[in-house]
């Protein structure tokens, strides 16, 4: 059974960091690509990061580039995401999710989500 | 760069048949995908590729995509269809690209 668990989230004041984690299993991790989504309090859907199987592909939302970096590591069948910087607009519920590798393959997979709250 | 849009809300009577529409400049040229989404739930694809149905997902569920719009349609609507709904796009200038979301209640 394919599973994504994020973990991480948590308070963090404005400015400050913070560290996601995203533990596979289920599936052959390092065939697949892997992405971060996040969904505000009652708000919609939001792209964050997409990074290919062998990291050699890594994209970014405008709103956090420069802010956040995505990494994965296959042999720990984990993804990351590193959030500095951080903005009470990045408050959110942070999904990972899985995609096959290749262009515009959809989310077939997704975590419960981690909570992100930014705030002072 | 790249927008999608859709309906705040689609209201649909028990049984009847609800479409959601997922507007984007030329959308018809890409592949379309459409999650659901229920109360503190993660997402879930129901619809990829346009029309294609993952395993598990009922055949009331299809997709179509043509021109400046995609539509999903649920047939035969049950209550635990109410859910929002999202759909996706691949953009070469804006990486992934959601809809607002659509919000379908069944009367």
């Amino acid at each position: 059974e394919v599973q994504l668990v994020e973990s991480g989230g948590g308070l963090v004041k404005p400015g400050g960091s913070l560290r996601l984690s995203c533990a596979a299993s289920g599936f052959t991790f390092s065939s697949y690509s892997m992405n971060w989504v996040r969904q505000a309090p009652g708000k919609g859907l939001e792209w964050v990061s997409s990074i290919s199987s062998s990291s050699s592909y890594i994209y970014y939302a405008d709103s956090v580039k420069g802010r956040f970096t995505i990494s994965r590591d296959n042999a720990k069948n984990s993804l990351y995401l590193q959030m500095n910087s951080l903005r009470a607009e990045d408050t959110a519920v942070y999904y990972c999710a899985r995609a096959m590798e290749y262009s515009s393959s959809p989310f077939d997979y997704w975590g419960q989500g981690t909570l992100v709250t930014v705030s002072s | 760069s790249y927008e999608l849009t859709q309906p705040l809300s689609v209201s649909v009577a028990l049984g009847q048949t609800a479409r959601i529409t997922c507007g984007g400049n030329n959308i018809g040229s890409k592949n379309v995908h459409w999650y659901q989404q229920k109360p503190g739930q993660a997402p879930v694809l129901v619809i990829y590729r346009d029309s294609n149905r993952p395993s598990g997902i009922p055949e009331r569920f299809s997709g179509s995509n043509s021109g400046n719009t995609a539509t999903l349609t649920i047939s035969r609507a049950q209550a635990g269809d109410e859910a929002d709904y999202y759909c996706q796009v691949w953009d070469s200038s804006t990486n992934w690209v959601f809809g607002g979301g659509t919000k379908l209640t069944v009367l």
